[in-house]
């Protein structure tokens, strides 16, 4: 079973910054693609950001909330993923999960179809 | 953007019953249409993927219909197990990646 573990959370005070990692296991993961979601506390579902397979271009795609703000990375001989959060906002505060991605036609990924347990980022003064 | 309305916000049947959960899209979206199931404290699952396809280990008694704007995921005799929020969700497939969720159906014992 693919396994995807967060770490790297916890409180930061507004303007602060915060790397998230997120390692994967049995997974094909360099040619997998990779996604960010997150979960503000009692709140739905938002999408943060996606980076593709170095196969698909390696580029990275944002959430217009933190475009600008956040980075998206990937190490694929380790097997890692990261979100680089700068300049976080109190409404940044939220449970992150990193997801694959799958397509369900052509390769252009559109729906997550592993996750990880999520990692609480709490901004905060 | 594109805008999911899923209904009804909160939905309270007995385990054995049938549920019916509806996803509604802003424009159409052809097939493209996921839901997950989320159960408190832990993270989604995905169910059901281009609208009718089960996602691995997915019992059969979930099933997805629909295309266009109009989309329903069926759970067919409830187990107590399936009580749970669950989300429709799409990805535009041209131009700027947009990932949007509906906003949840909460299914409830009741």
């Amino acid at each position: 079973d693919v396994h995807l573990v967060e770490s790297g959370g916890g409180l930061v005070k507004p303007g602060g910054s915060l790397r998230l990692s997120c390692a994967a296991s049995e997974l094909t993961f360099a040619s997998a693609w990779m996604s960010w979601v997150r979960q503000a506390p009692g709140r739905g579902l938002e999408w943060v950001g996606h980076i593709r397979s170095k196969t698909d271009g390696g580029s990275a795609d944002y959430a217009p909330p933190v475009k600008g703000r956040f980075t998206i990375s990937r190490d694929d001989s380790k097997k890692m993923l990261y979100l680089q959060m700068n300049t976080l906002k109190t409404e940044d505060t939220a449970v992150y999960y990193c997801t694959t991605e799958s397509a369900s036609f052509g390769s252009d990924g559109d729906y997550f179809d592993h996750w990880g347990q999520g990692v609480l980022v709490t901004v905060s003064s | 953007e594109i805008v999911l309305t899923q209904s009804p916000a909160t939905l309270s049947l007995s385990p054995g019953e049938r549920a019916a959960l509806s996803c509604r899209a802003s424009q159409s979206i052809s097939s493209y249409l996921a839901w997950y199931q989320q159960k408190p404290g832990q993270a989604p699952r995905l169910l059901i993927y281009a609208a009718s396809n089960r996602a691995t280990d997915i019992p059969a008694r979930f099933s997805g219909s629909g295309s266009g704007t109009e989309f329903t995921l069926t759970i067919t005799s409830l187990e107590p197990e399936d009580f749970a929020i669950y989300y429709c969700q799409h990805r535009i497939k041209w131009g700027v990646p947009e990932y949007t969720f509906g906003q949840g159906t909460t299914l409830e014992i009741k």
